[in-house]
């Protein structure tokens, strides 16, 4: 299976907020990112953490993670139909490449 | 300036084609990569340059072929591929692969859908 674990599909209606859960393996990654990916495009960085922090915000966004558990998240205040989208988390593996989960589709309904 | 290149946006190709796909950023990035997405599926990675010179190759077959011309340009030549090889292929950059506590963001294109037939 693959080392960074995302469930698949996340629903929501607009306004409301999303959390999107990652799960990874390697407990050396320095940096974990998410990018979100539109139909037929290319993927947007649209946040990332240190190791050695447990939050970030930036607007709308906000990363958690628990590094004890491997465990990050994204949280969207406020989630608009333009959000809908598939978000990818990825961490740096030992050779400083990206390695992408498999990807959350995120879905707003009006 | 953020922004990686991509072109064509669209190719199709038949089985005996040859083509390339070209890749550009300035901002730089000294390492670049070549990714393949199946739909639904997350990027795979292909192939990274390192300061020019190919430091991953993950096992790709040899009808594709990278090419780095210089640290701005990534090319990736097709030839005779397969309608498997369908995909979007993404190429990224990264300030460098050098590691430790810095951030090596990678910033994607908006990629080459490709259809072989």
């Amino acid at each position: 299976g693959e080392d960074v674990e995302q469930s698949l599909f996340l629903s929501v209606r607009e306004g409301d907020s999303s959390v999107i859960n990652c799960t990874y393996t390697d407990s050396s990654s320095t940096y974990l990112y998410w990018y979100k990916q539109e139909p037929g495009a290319g993927l947007q960085l649209l946040t990332y953490i240190f190791s050695n922090m447990d939050m970030k915000q930036d607007q709308r966004l906000t990363v958690l993670l628990n590094k004890k558990d491997k465990h990050l998240s994204l949280r969207i205040a406020d989630t608009q139909t333009g959000d809908s989208a598939i978000y990818f988390c990825a961490e740096r593996d030992n050779n400083n490449d990206m390695r992408f989960g498999a990807g959350t589709r995120l879905t707003v309904k009006p | 300036d953020t922004e990686v290149t991509q072109t064509p946006k669209h190719l199709v190709m038949g089985m005996t084609n040859k083509k390339s796909l070209k890749c550009e950023q300035h901002m730089g990035h000294r390492a670049m990569y070549w990714y393949k997405q199946k739909a639904k599926k997350p990027p795979e990675l292909m192939f990274v340059y390192s300061y020019e010179k190919l430091s991953i190759n993950e096992s790709v077959p040899s009808r594709f072929s990278p090419e780095c011309p210089n640290s701005s340009l990534l090319n990736l030549h097709l030839h005779a591929l397969q309608p498997e090889d369908s995909a979007l292929y993404l190429c990224a950059s990264s300030q460098d692969r050098e590691g430790g506590n810095q951030n090596t963001e990678a910033f994607f294109g908006q990629g080459t859908r490709l259809t072989v037939v």
